[in-house]
């Protein structure tokens, strides 16, 4: 049973290009999730989709923007790229029965932006 | 929204010594997860506690929700080097809702 995946694993861009994360959700689970952790720091929630919409969003600007596919996999878009935009990225997956098992984290993508 | 403190930000402990973390909110939770992020990994989930008093063993982990259901905290006897990593708290909103994670406790453990 293949958990989340996330690609690409590591990243470099440059200042204001743009970037896209890619994401497959845990088998059976429909509900992605996207969280930013900066170095030491807890992760921070940025949306979250189900059903190929934004349900939720955390307090990110419109430059974070997302997709759901109908496969359930998941993309996060970040527009105008600044320094401080340099974080892992995580995606995480679950489904609405589901929710004391948890969510299940992917390996993340490492992004730098020099 | 909801936001949770976690103590101590960092301890370094001997192998065999115990470790202790506590989340604490100034408002009641309706639950709480709990989460292990390994160095250059990503969060684990360990467990969920959603009663008031709630008490739930996971081998050397003890995990307690409080009375108040307003702090919780995490217990390891004695330590390995296997349980160094970062331990999260988090609050769940809803079902299959965002998680708002603590700050986190990073454990160190030396032989």
């Amino acid at each position: 049973d293949a958990g989340v995946t996330q690609s690409p694993t590591h990243l470099i861009k440059t200042r204001g290009q743009q970037v896209t994360l890619r994401c497959s959700p845990k088998s059976g689970h429909d509900t992605v999730s996207w969280y930013q952790q900066a170095l030491g720091q807890g992760p921070q929630f940025i949306f979250q989709y189900y059903e190929e919409e934004e349900r939720q969003r955390g307090n990110f600007p419109d430059r974070f923007s997302g997709h759901q596919f109908p496969n359930y996999s998941s993309e996060l878009n970040v527009n105008a790229l600044l320094l401080g935009d340099s974080a892992l990225y995580l995606c995480a997956s679950t489904t609405p029965g589901q929710g004391r098992e948890g969510y299940t984290f992917g390996s993340g993508t490492r992004l730098t932006v020099v | 929204g909801q936001q949770v403190m976690q103590i101590p930000q960092y301890q370094h402990v001997q192998e065999g010594e115990d470790f202790t973390t506590y989340c604490n909110s100034s408002t009641t939770l309706s639950n709480i997860q709990w989460y292990k992020q390994r160095p250059g990994g990503h969060p684990v989930f360990l467990i969920q506690l959603v009663k008031s008093g709630e008490v739930k063993k996971q081998k050397r982990l003890t995990f307690q929700f409080g009375e108040a259901k307003k702090n919780s905290s995490l217990h390891i006897t004695a330590t390995q080097t296997t349980d160094v990593g970062t331990y999260f708290c988090a609050l769940r909103a809803g079902t299959a809702s965002k998680l708002t994670f603590g700050t986190g406790t990073r454990l160190q453990v030396t032989l």
